[in-house]
């Protein structure tokens, strides 16, 4: 069974820095492009981050752009998200997400995802 | 930024009823939309994409079509699980861009 499992969320103060993590199983993690989405409290989905499966592309929303950085480890089929120099604006659940991939060609949506990860951030 | 727009934001309807969401891009997307499904609490749940291709085991009740800017989501037939939120997402390029959601409740 396809699974991911987000960990490390919780409460944060306005300037620090929280790191998630997610932990894939089921599929080859390696083939797979990743993504981050959040939602924040009674509002809307929005795209976070990318990475490439071999890790050597990555994108980012403009709003996160030098404060978030996306990372995976194949070897342990994990995929994280560094969080630094947090607002408000920035809490939110945190959903990994998987992309699509069929026929050995990767589509930019989501097929499976994580259960998510409330990032609260507040003093 | 490609912005997605949905409408309506809510809607309400009955069961057996058929409903139709509009999803519009502000600019050309080709097909490449893809339609969730969100209930409260959950993540959200794949549906369709390349706009009308549903994914494996979803409903044929469900149905999408449209191509360039301007897209829509078709459950005819409404059942008492549909009820949710439905997002659509454009995947033509970065960054990646949802539609505001459209609430369908009783």
């Amino acid at each position: 069974e396809v699974q991911l499992v987000e960990s490390g969320g919780g409460l944060a103060q306005p300037g620090g820095s929280l790191t998630l993590s997610c932990a894939a199983s089921g599929f080859s993690f390696n083939n797979y492009e990743m993504n981050w989405v959040r939602q924040a409290p009674g509002k809307g989905l929005e795209w976070v981050s990318y990475i490439s499966g071999t890790g050597d592309t990555i994108y980012y929303t403009d709003s996160v752009k030098g404060r978030f950085t996306v990372s995976r480890d194949n070897a342990k089929d994990s995929l994280f998200l560094q969080m630094t120099s947090l607002s408000a604006e920035d809490t939110a659940v945190y959903y990994c997400a998987r992309g699509f991939l069929i026929r050995g060609v990767t589509y930019d949506f989501f097929d499976c995802w994580g259960q998510g990860i409330l990032v609260s951030v507040s003093s | 930024a490609i912005r997605m727009t949905q409408s309506p934001s809510s809607l309400s309807a009955s069961i057996g009823d058929r409903v139709t969401i509009t999803c519009r891009a502000s600019q050309g997307i080709s097909s490449y939309l893809a339609w969730y499904q969100q209930k409260p609490g959950k993540a959200p749940k794949f549906l369709i994409f390349a706009a009308s291709t549903l994914q494996g085991g979803v409903p044929s009740r469900f149905s999408g079509s449209g191509s360039g800017t301007d897209f829509t989501l078709t459950i005819s037939h409404l059942q008492s699980e549909d009820f949710a939120t439905y997002y659509c997402q454009q995947y033509y390029s970065y960054p990646l861009t949802f539609g505001g959601g459209t609430k369908v409740d009783i």
